[in-house]
């Protein structure tokens, strides 16, 4: 079955510079999630689109931005790279609704050096 | 803010023993999601609890919601060394679409062989 996907798998960028991580949800699914996990950490959520109109906001830096394509693939931005952006993005896709189950994708390792 | 605190944080034990992993929090939960990760790569879905007091077997894990879906339980019987990795409990809210995963505080589990 096909899983989310996002790349790349593993980024280095230096300081002050910009990132662009890419997601493709499971298809037909509709709701997409973005995710920080710093090392030894929990994930942080950071944002959701549904529809390809954002639906929820966490505690995403105004650095960053998203967005949701009509093909439902979905963009993470980040630009002014500090070195405390260094970790892991995740993205999660799932049907709407209350009780639907949301799955993740391998990830993208951040690294600003 | 919906918290969700996890104990222990840290568990290493020998193969073949039983052990329990709480999850707990004041707020009440439409559903909770157990997830279990392993180093550098995504969560991955092992359960999904909905209704209060449910109870869910996969395999050697046993998966429980509290009655007032505020808190669940993993217990796994006789562990095993694939078992090794991060235990995520992730409950979501009422209302909307989209409603965001909280994550738990994370349980490391090392099942020395």
């Amino acid at each position: 079955a096909a899983g989310v996907i996002q790349s790349p798998r593993h980024l280095i960028k230096e300081k002050r510079e910009t990132a662009t991580l890419k997601c493709y949800p499971i298809p037909r699914h509709d709701t997409v999630y973005w995710y920080q996990q710093g090392p030894g950490q929990d994930p942080q959520f950071l944002i959701s689109f549904y529809e390809k109109m954002q639906s929820d906001k966490g505690s995403i830096p105004d650095r960053f931005s998203a967005q949701q394509f009509s093909d439902y693939h979905s963009e993470l931005n980040m630009s002014s790279l500090e070195l405390g952006d260094s970790a892991l993005y995740f993205c999660a896709s799932s049907h709407s609704g209350e009780n639907t189950e949301a799955f993740f994708g391998q990830g993208t390792r951040l690294t600003v050096v | 803010t919906q918290l969700l605190e996890q104990s222990p944080q840290f568990l290493s034990i020998q193969e073949g023993e039983n052990l329990t992993v709480y999850c707990n929090s004041s707020s009440v939960f439409s559903s909770l999601q157990w997830y279990r990760q392993e180093p550098g790569e995504g969560p991955v879905l092992l359960v999904t609890v909905v209704t209060g007091g449910e109870v869910k077997k996969l395999k050697r894990l046993t998966f429980q919601f509290g009655d007032a879906r505020k808190d669940s339980s993993l217990h796994i019987t006789a562990a095993q060394p694939g078992d090794t990795g991060l235990y995520l409990c992730a409950g979501k809210g009422y209302g909307g679409a989209t409603n965001k995963l909280i994550f738990g505080t994370g349980t490391l589990l090392a099942v020395q062989p």
